[in-house]
């Protein structure tokens, strides 16, 4: 089986713009999570789709939104770009919600300018 | 906040067995244990998880106490591609909260 994948995996932004990622989940996987990874402030959780509906979401400013289409597959986006929203992101998926092992995708290296 | 203390590194010798430990006092009932590592730059990578037994698959056994409480996680044979950072993860198995939630990690190194 094909793992996570996540598209693109670099990306360089300048502020104020808006950046949009994907992620493909493993076949058969009905969730998919993303997180933020900075090295000040960890690995945080941002939100949680299951089913085309946000199920869970993390302390983040509302400038940061996702979906999940009926394939499984999501996308995040961020607006108006700031300096800090330079990051690692990740995505991850499982089986089912919260019940089954999250397997994570390589990542989205996102360097805002 | 996370729910595990892990010390923040440690070494071994390529070849030997590294033992990772870590401590979950508050873990519930129904909370497992879930081990994850990561690659410098990479995405976090599953390893093993358990509730109450000791387990074991291809790349570690994982060692829970009787009053689990703590664990460890033994790679048997290092590697110098095993040298990452390894977190140990506390998880509910119900679906309220669905949220991983990573500490500092402990980061192994791996000497020739």
């Amino acid at each position: 089986k094909a793992g996570v994948t996540q598209t693109p995996r670099y990306l360089i932004k300048t502020r104020g713009q808006q950046v949009t990622l994907s992620c493909s989940p493993i076949s058969g996987h009905r969730s998919v999570s993303w997180y933020q990874q900075t090295p000040g402030q960890g690995l945080q959780f941002l939100f949680e789709y299951f089913s085309e509906t946000q199920r869970n979401k993390g302390n983040f400013p509302g400038r940061f939104s996702g979906r999940q289409f009926s394939n499984s597959r999501s996308e995040m986006n961020v607006s108006t770009l700031e300096l800090g929203d330079s990051a690692l992101y990740l995505c991850a998926s499982s089986a089912d919600r919260g019940r089954e092992t999250q397997y994570f995708g390589p990542g989205t290296r996102l360097l805002v300018l | 906040d996370a729910k595990t203390t892990q010390p923040p590194s440690m070494d071994c010798a390529e070849g030997r067995a590294a033992n990772l430990p870590c401590n979950h006092s508050t873990i519930s009932g129904n909370e497992y244990v879930y081990w994850y590592r990561q690659i410098h730059s990479q995405g976090p990578q599953y390893i093993i998880h358990g509730l109450k037994n000791n387990e074991t698959n291809e790349m570690a056994s994982l060692i829970i106490t009787e009053d689990r409480k703590s664990s460890t996680l033994i790679l048997p044979h290092a590697t110098l591609r095993d040298t990452a950072v390894y977190y140990c993860i506390v998880w509910g198995s119900t679906g309220a909260n669905s949220k991983l939630t990573f500490g500092k990690g402990i980061t192994l190194s791996v000497r020739p």
